[in-house]
């Protein structure tokens, strides 16, 4: 089964409006990383936040990690058409490194001009 | 230019043919992984390797095959014991314990 859940599915907004999507793990962690895929294309690597941390920030990026809760949100503020793609939460078992990463089921995201 | 590359970008097979989908990185990276996935959905790895003339397999190895006899090259053969094998594969590699993976462009396979 997946390790990484995102929720929801899908989420249509409007340019300029904000997008928050939410990531559920069920083990321990290390790390929990960010990808995004546009449409027919290869992952992209966003951002990483490690298990010591709560929040992070790049650019319009903002992501948290709640370990207690095993979640995980990103939010993406003041979203442009250009933002429209699916996001993928992945996370490396916590006894090993350098080695496998899980993903998750991904949100689309679609953002309307 | 650093990367990943895929080739080819579109595939077709007749069922009961073995095809390879190939992947090349010159990142210098040591570990590099395949994925399978279906439309709309996630990813599920197929197999990995963490470093040369090595490898394991994913979640999903039934039907495919690799080698690994070159750091920078990670080729995948899709046989035809694979049952359903119209589906997108990525290629991503991994530089030591970063735990982040970079992946190439994909494959389309469909089987005709």
């Amino acid at each position: 089964s997946q390790q990484g859940e995102e929720d929801p599915q899908a989420l249509s907004i409007q340019e300029g409006e904000n997008a928050t999507m939410n990531c559920s793990y069920k083990t321990s962690i290390n790390n929990l990383q960010w990808y995004r895929q546009n449409s027919g294309r290869g992952l992209v690597h966003l951002i990483l936040i490690r298990s010591n941390e709560r929040e992070k920030h790049s650019g319009r990026l903002r992501v948290t990690l709640d370990t207690s809760k095993k979640s995980s949100s990103l939010l993406i503020t003041a979203s442009r058409a250009a933002d429209t793609a699916s996001y993928f939460c992945a996370t490396p078992p916590q006894e090993t490194s350098g080695s496998r990463l899980t993903f998750g089921e991904g949100t689309q995201l679609t953002v309307n001009p | 230019d650093g990367g990943i590359t895929q080739s080819p970008k579109y595939l077709f097979r007749k069922e009961g043919q073995n095809v390879t989908l190939s992947c090349e990185q010159n990142l210098n990276h040591d570990a590099m992984y395949w994925y399978r996935q279906d439309p709309g959905q996630g990813l599920r790895l197929i197999y990995y390797s963490q470093i040369v003339n090595d490898f394991q397999k994913g979640d999903i190895a039934e039907g495919y095959s690799v080698s690994r006899e070159k750091k920078e090259s990670f080729p995948l053969t899709v046989t035809s014991a694979q049952k359903n094998p119209t589906a997108f594969y990525l290629c991503a590699s991994m530089r030591g314990s970063t735990d982040t993976q970079y992946f190439g462009p994909g494959t389309r396979l469909t089987v005709l």
